[in-house]
């Protein structure tokens, strides 16, 4: 079983609809929580970490669920920007130390 | 400022030959991060470095790869007697240690092509 499981998609969802992904992780000691995003053939990049009390940063919304061990990304009233893989990620410890990433789920955003 | 860099941007080489990839991390980053990212794949820890030393290689898929940091800036991964598993993306990340975690900045990578 990996690490961090994700739905690959592809999501293709109409501009100005909401979507959300999930994704699972398998290491209970597993301490910090981000969901990152990667354009096709760039670097990722951070988008929001994840808090235990849930966060939120404009149109996008991030949970938590220790209990379940699992990780929600909502994104609003998309745009055609939004277009991008998005990767969650675990880490372990606080501060420096490997991510743990999922293989991304795949969103098109739809005019 | 100046973000993490990388070289080459791109690099095909021969089976069997050796590769050296460069990463410049952010000015004043202590950490130090390389992964892959294979076709279809997601991203894979290889390597971490914490100044010069590297705590953690667990990553690291053989004895082909070897990894080194100078002066607590550049790093060079090296992949020796390439395979054609070996093709993939290259990514360097650093990061500053505070409370908390910290976010990783990640290079551009270099795209690894072995023939």
């Amino acid at each position: 079983r990996k690490e961090v499981e994700q739905d690959p998609g592809p999501f293709n969802v109409p501009e100005g609809a909401t979507v959300a992904f999930n994704c699972t992780y398998s290491n209970s000691a597993s301490q910090s929580f981000f969901w990152y995003r990667q354009d096709c053939r760039k670097e990722p990049k951070l988008l929001m970490s994840v808090y235990s009390s849930g966060n939120e940063d404009g149109r996008f919304t991030a949970q938590l669920n220790r209990a379940s061990q699992y990780i929600s990304l909502l994104i609003r009233d998309s745009k055609l920007s939004d277009s991008a893989t998005y990767l969650c990620v675990v880490t372990s410890n606080f501060g420096n130390e490997k991510l743990t990433f999922g293989t991304g789920t795949r969103l098109t955003i739809i005019p | 400022g100046a973000g993490v860099s990388q070289s080459p941007s791109n690099k095909v080489t021969e089976k069997g030959k050796d590769v050296e990839l460069r990463c410049d991390p952010i000015s004043g980053h202590t950490a130090l991060y390389w992964y892959r990212q294979s076709l279809g794949q997601g991203l894979e820890f290889l390597i971490y470095f914490q100044g010069n030393s590297a705590p953690d290689k667990s990553g690291l898929p053989s004895d082909r790869f070897s990894a080194e940091r100078t002066g607590g800036s550049v790093s060079t991964l090296t992949i020796q007697r390439t395979q054609q598993e070996d093709s993939a993306v290259y990514l360097c990340a650093s990061s500053q240690p505070g409370l908390g975690a910290a976010e990783q900045y990640f290079g551009p990578g270099t795209r690894l092509t072995v023939t």
